[in-house]
């Protein structure tokens, strides 16, 4: 069975940095690309992030674009999402989610439960 | 970037009612379009991708279409636990969801 296990959330001030991670397993976590989707509080779906396989690319919307990262260790089965200079609009739970495929194009296939994310002081 | 706009906002049915979302592109998606169901503090489902393949373990009331830019999810006969928000997504060149519909008890 495909599990997908997101942490690091929490409370974190406007202009700081939080690092989530995503464990999976119950697959062959380097054969699939991998992504992240936010959603805020009362509102849609957000697509964030993405990463093939084997990491060698990554892609982010324009509204984390230079602010966050996304990386995973494939030896670890863990995916990651580096994000600095966190605004209130970042406010969100995050979901790790699993692509139907190792690279584009691909739909996500199997989501984690989430990880909050609030920025406030 | 494509944008996808689903219609209506929400959509008010009883059960047992047929149920018919839509999804519109603002260019063509060829058929990357996937279509997911949430429910209140759960994660997303996967219901439907490739426009019309259903994923494994969904019941065959659900049924997608489309083509082009214009696509359709139908619910053939709504059941108590398919009152929820659906969102639908494209995931070719770019990775946009809709804002979804939600469907609700009348």
């Amino acid at each position: 069975e495909v599990q997908l296990w997101e942490s690091g959330g929490g409370l974190v001030q406007p202009g700081g940095s939080l690092r989530l991670s995503c464990a999976a397993s119950g697959f062959t976590f380097s054969s699939y690309a991998m992504g992240w989707v936010r959603q805020a509080p009362g509102k849609g779906l957000e697509w964030v992030s993405a990463i093939t396989g084997s990491g060698g690319d990554t892609y982010h919307a324009d509204s984390v674009k230079g602010r966050f990262t996304t990386s995973r260790d494939n030896s670890r089965n863990t995916l990651y999402l580096q994000m600095s200079s966190l605004r209130a609009e970042d406010t969100a739970v995050y979901y790790c989610a699993k692509g139907s495929t190792m690279s584009r194009p691909y739909y996500f296939d199997c989501w984690g439960q989430g990880t909050l994310v609030t920025v406030s002081s | 970037e494509i944008m996808l706009t689903q219609s209506p906002g929400t959509l008010s049915l009883s059960p047992g009612e047929r149920a018919t979302l839509s999804c519109r592109a603002s260019q063509s998606v060829s058929s990357y379009l996937a279509w997911y169901q949430q429910k209140p503090g759960q994660a997303p489902r996967l219901l439907i991708y490739d426009t019309s393949s259903r994923a494994t373990g969904i019941p065959d009331r659900f049924s997608g279409s489309g083509s082009g830019t214009d696509f359709t999810l139908t619910i053939s006969r709504l059941e108590p636990e398919d009152f929820a928000v659906y969102y639908c997504q494209h995931y070719g060149s770019s990775r946009t969801f809709g804002q979804g519909t939600k469907v609700e008890i009348k």
